[in-house]
């Protein structure tokens, strides 16, 4: 079956440095969604990529599909302490007409003040 | 606009006892997922409900697990009997569609602690 790798599973950064998280799909996917979930909170959705090699940004926050709809990154400019939480990558691959998720396991980001 | 609503928050149970968790989506989703989450992992898929029809259940072990949603509205999932190693928190989530542009919106989970 689909498997999502999601690197590192923890990274603990500085207030002010950058991060970034990287996930790699087994087979090709048909778009990924990424999602945030705050300690002791559930996930919440931050964005989807479709398109092979697209590029979106959200303030502080720069997400990357592969050319290959294989492997997808988020990274953070500039980290702040609300930026704490686990990031989850969900590809999303389509059997039956319906698009199924696949989660990985989760980077937690950890941001000393 | 409501959130997924799940219930209870918290269980705790004996092993070989039995569990049910129950969640009622978004108004208007049709898409309902039911994820397992155990500590430091990504949520893993059980069951994914398309209204009142089963979409994907590849990863749910059909020996002890089940779910329904009868109506296309709410839905309860069953544990019986538990065992250690599904002590987990469980997400239910709910989209407006199974199609290509559909964000998940998640509940707040009921943690399971089996003894």
């Amino acid at each position: 079956g689909q498997q999502v790798m999601q690197i590192p599973q923890y990274q603990h950064v500085q207030e002010g440095e950058d991060f970034t998280t990287y996930c790699n799909s087994s087979t090709t996917l048909s778009n990924i969604q990424w999602y945030k979930q705050r300690p002791g909170g559930h996930p919440v959705f931050l964005i989807q990529l479709v398109k092979s090699g697209e590029v979106k940004k959200q303030k502080r926050l720069t997400f990357q599909f592969g050319e290959a709809k294989k492997n997808s990154s988020l990274h953070i400019t500039a980290t702040q302490t609300t930026d704490v939480g686990t990031y989850f990558c969900a590809g999303r691959a389509v059997r039956g007409g319906s698009y199924i998720p696949t989660f990985g396991r989760g980077t937690s980001l950890i941001v000393h003040p | 606009e409501a959130g997924v609503a799940q219930s209870p928050r918290y269980k705790i149970i004996e092993k070989r006892q039995s569990v049910a968790f129950w969640c009622n989506p978004i108004s208007g989703h049709a898409t309902l997922y039911w994820y397992q989450q155990i500590l430091g992992q990504g949520p893993k898929l059980l069951i994914q409900f398309q209204n009142n029809g089963v979409v994907d259940d590849s990863q749910l072990p059909k020996d002890r697990f089940s779910a329904e949603r009868l109506k296309g509205v709410d839905s309860t999932l069953k544990i019986q009997p538990a065992k250690l190693e599904d002590s987990a928190v469980y997400l239910c989530a709910s989209s407006f569609s199974s199609g290509r542009y559909n964000e998940q919106f998640f509940g707040p989970g009921t943690r399971l602690t089996v003894l």
